[in-house]
């Protein structure tokens, strides 16, 4: 079946470590982003990449960073200086400008 | 820049009734609009689009939503409610405008009382 998958589904960190979270699809699409939900917040963009090899800061960036090597594959590195990282992590895709988002199940990070 | 809004936190309403989830925005040219649901623990999935055309969109579920330029709101719609759609449902945006990427609104939490 075609679609996104995010791993871990939860994923514990220690104050002052890395965490990569990671984000694959078989849907072929170009566009891909990260969001962060937490309650009451909606969705906030952290980065996103229209196209292999690059990618852009979203509205939240700060303390995060990530790669496009690959067409279906754009990990989110959470670092030590992301200060608040506890939060909700969704990752999509779409094929175009008119095109609706596809989501991931996401990914739950917990400061420990 | 773009923006959507939500007027309401939260909607109850009774099985069987019939529902309305608000949605307004603002763009500064002509807007791809969606809507998307979300269940406990779960990503978006999505329920319906506006492009262009008929300004009635049906989708998924039986959710229909109406575009009305003259107002800029996008309501969802449904005619009798099921418990099965209690979730939490965000309204998005889109600027026809090159690399414009998504905006959602806060989310609207719905309620549907046996």
């Amino acid at each position: 079946d075609g679609g996104i998958t995010q791993s871990p589904k939860y994923l514990f960190r220690k104050e002052g470590q890395n965490v990569t979270l990671s984000c694959e699809q078989n849907l072929n699409h170009d566009a891909m982003y990260w969001y962060r939900q937490d309650p009451g917040q909606g969705l906030r963009l952290i980065y996103y990449s229209q196209i292999v090899n690059d990618f852009q800061k979203g509205d939240i960036a700060e303390g995060y960073s990530v790669s496009r090597e690959k067409k279906e594959s754009f990990p989110l590195t959470v670092t030590s200086a992301q200060k608040n990282p506890t939060a909700f992590y969704l990752c999509a895709s779409d094929r175009g400008l008119g095109s609706e988002a596809f989501f991931g199940q996401g990914t739950r990070l917990t400061v420990v | 820049a773009q923006s959507v809004a939500q007027p309401e936190d939260q909607v109850n309403v009774a099985e069987g009734n019939p529902l309305t989830v608000k949605c307004t925005y603002s763009v500064s040219g002509n807007p791809y609009l969606f809507w998307y649901v979300q269940y406990p623990n779960r990503g978006l999935q999505f329920l319906l689009k506006y492009i262009t055309g008929d300004n009635l969109v049906k989708g998924s579920y039986g959710f229909e939503a109406e575009f009305n330029k003259s107002q800029t709101s996008f309501h969802l719609k449904k005619p009798s409610a099921l418990v099965s759609d209690s979730a939490l449902y965000f309204c998005a945006v889109r600027d026809k405008g090159y690399g414009q990427n998504f905006v959602f609104g806060p989310g609207t939490r719905l309620s549907v009382l046996p």
